[in-house]
């Protein structure tokens, strides 16, 4: 069955270190994977999307990998803020190639202590 | 533009009754998608539009549940018949749906269902 998997654990990192939350998925064959950021009680956030033929993409304190051979994304925070502590979703299309629905993942927890 | 815009905010119902929620996407945008969010869980997809066109609704979703895109604007999903497992946060979003690829998704702040 197509799974997408990210940390269910809350991830708790110091201030100012980077941090690294996890996206596996199987049985997918996603062209676009996709990473938001979601509040408490307010919809997700569009942080960054990256192509399957791209290894790497950054926007600011944000950096984003996808390994189409492992099936996984790591998406990464450097010098990590309190102010940066949200729920963090990854999404990927399932279909590609045909206009289909985005899928999400449970989301990781991320806390940053001052 | 100021983004997505979800109606009601806050919405609590008996149980049985039926519930009907708006959604404004962001003008323009073709792609209009309905999620439904329980707590500590992802957006659980519901059913997308592509204009007026409903092309995919989930499998989880019972007959109680139904949703419109009238004209390609606007989106209505109304909920009969409710019950407590139907509370939840329902989130809309759209997307520009250029090409066969998704972009990324514009969601509003959600309307959040209590049924009692």
């Amino acid at each position: 069955s197509q799974k997408i998997e990210q940390n269910s654990e809350a991830l708790n990192i110091q201030e100012g270190k980077t941090a690294t939350l996890t996206c596996n998925y199987t049985n997918y064959s996603p062209a676009y994977l996709q990473w938001y950021r979601q509040d408490p009680g307010r919809g997700p956030v569009f942080l960054l999307l990256i192509r399957e033929n791209e290894k790497e993409k950054r926007k600011e304190r944000l950096k984003v990998t996808f390994d189409t051979t492992l099936k996984q994304s790591l998406f990464h925070i450097t010098a990590s803020q309190p102010a940066d502590s949200a729920t963090y979703l990854c999404a990927l299309d399932p279909s590609p190639g045909s206009a289909s629905k985005i899928i999400f993942g449970s989301g990781t927890r991320l806390s940053i202590r001052p | 533009d100021t983004g997505v815009s979800q109606n009601p905010r806050h919405k609590i119902t008996k149980r049985g009754q039926n519930v009907t929620f708006r959604c404004d996407p962001i003008s323009e945008h073709n792609r209009l998608y309905w999620y439904r969010q329980t707590l500590g869980q992802g957006p659980e997809f519901l059913t997308y539009f592509q204009n007026e066109a409903q092309l995919e609704k989930s499998r989880l979703l019972s007959d109680r549940f139904s949703a419109e895109r009238p004209k390609g604007s606007f989106s209505t999903l109304e909920i009969q018949r409710t019950e407590q497992g139907d509370s939840a946060m329902y989130l809309c979003a759209s997307s520009p749906g250029t090409g066969l690829l998704n972009t990324e998704a514009f969601f509003g702040q959600g309307t959040r269902l209590t049924v009692v």
